[in-house]
């Protein structure tokens, strides 16, 4: 079945380090790829996404891209800042049960902290 | 554009007693889900719905949780009786269109329920 393996937390780096979660994942078909972010308190928000391989997903210096041949989406920063301590939650959606479902997959989560 | 919304946002009942959860999902998203978050975890689809039709609830414990969602639009999940391990958020997301893999879930504040 589909599944998603990211690196445990946490991960720890100061200010203005450059960040990789590693994100692996298994998928019969042809998957989208998300990335979402958890800040303390608040709820799960799409940080990026990509559709189809070789895509590059980004957003608030954010990147991933998705590699097919390594079934990897590996999500990178150059440069972290302390607003960027959260859980991040790799996910794929594929279809299932005759494409009536596109439920999300998630990965574990991995905590980052970072400090100034 | 108002986002997800959910109520109550925190919930602590003793074992065997009944609860409910409410989500409203985005004007005019076709799809809702429940995902069930453990502690540690990543969160786990318990339900999915299309309109007011159930398209997935494979992994729903049918014999405690039922949810509705009548007339397409808000819903409903409840647990009776609630156990220990039913401890977690609860999580409500939306989407435009579901059956797409390329459709992005947009997630409300969740629900933690403690289970006491």
């Amino acid at each position: 079945g589909n599944s998603v393996t990211q690196m445990e937390g946490p991960v720890t780096l100061s200010e203005e380090a450059f960040l990789t979660i590693n994100c692996t994942y298994t998928a019969t078909g042809y998957p989208s790829l998300f990335w979402y972010v958890q800040y303390p308190g608040e709820g799960l928000q799409l940080l990026l996404k990509a559709t189809k391989a070789d895509d590059k997903g980004s957003n608030k210096g954010f990147e991933a891209t998705y590699r097919k041949e390594t079934t990897s989406f590996h999500l990178e920063k150059g440069s972290v800042q302390v607003s960027d301590s959260a859980v991040y939650f790799c996910a794929l959606s594929g279809l299932n049960y005759g494409g009536a479902t596109n439920k999300l997959i998630f990965g574990t989560g991995t905590l980052l902290a970072v400090q100034p | 554009e108002a986002g997800v919304a959910q109520s109550p946002r925190y919930k602590i009942i003793e074992k065997r007693q009944s609860v409910a959860f409410w989500c409203n999902p985005i004007s005019g998203h076709a799809t809702l889900y429940w995902y069930q978050q453990i502690l540690g975890q990543g969160p786990k689809l318990l339900i999915q719905f299309q309109n007011n039709g159930v398209v997935d609830d494979s992994q729903l414990p049918k014999d405690r949780f039922s949810a509705e969602r009548l007339k397409g639009v808000d819903s409903t999940l409840k647990i009776q009786p609630a156990k220990l391990e039913d401890s977690a958020v609860y999580l409500c997301a939306s989407s435009l269109l579901g059956r797409q893999v390329t459709d992005t879930q947009y997630f409300g504040p969740g629900t933690r329920l403690t289970v006491l």
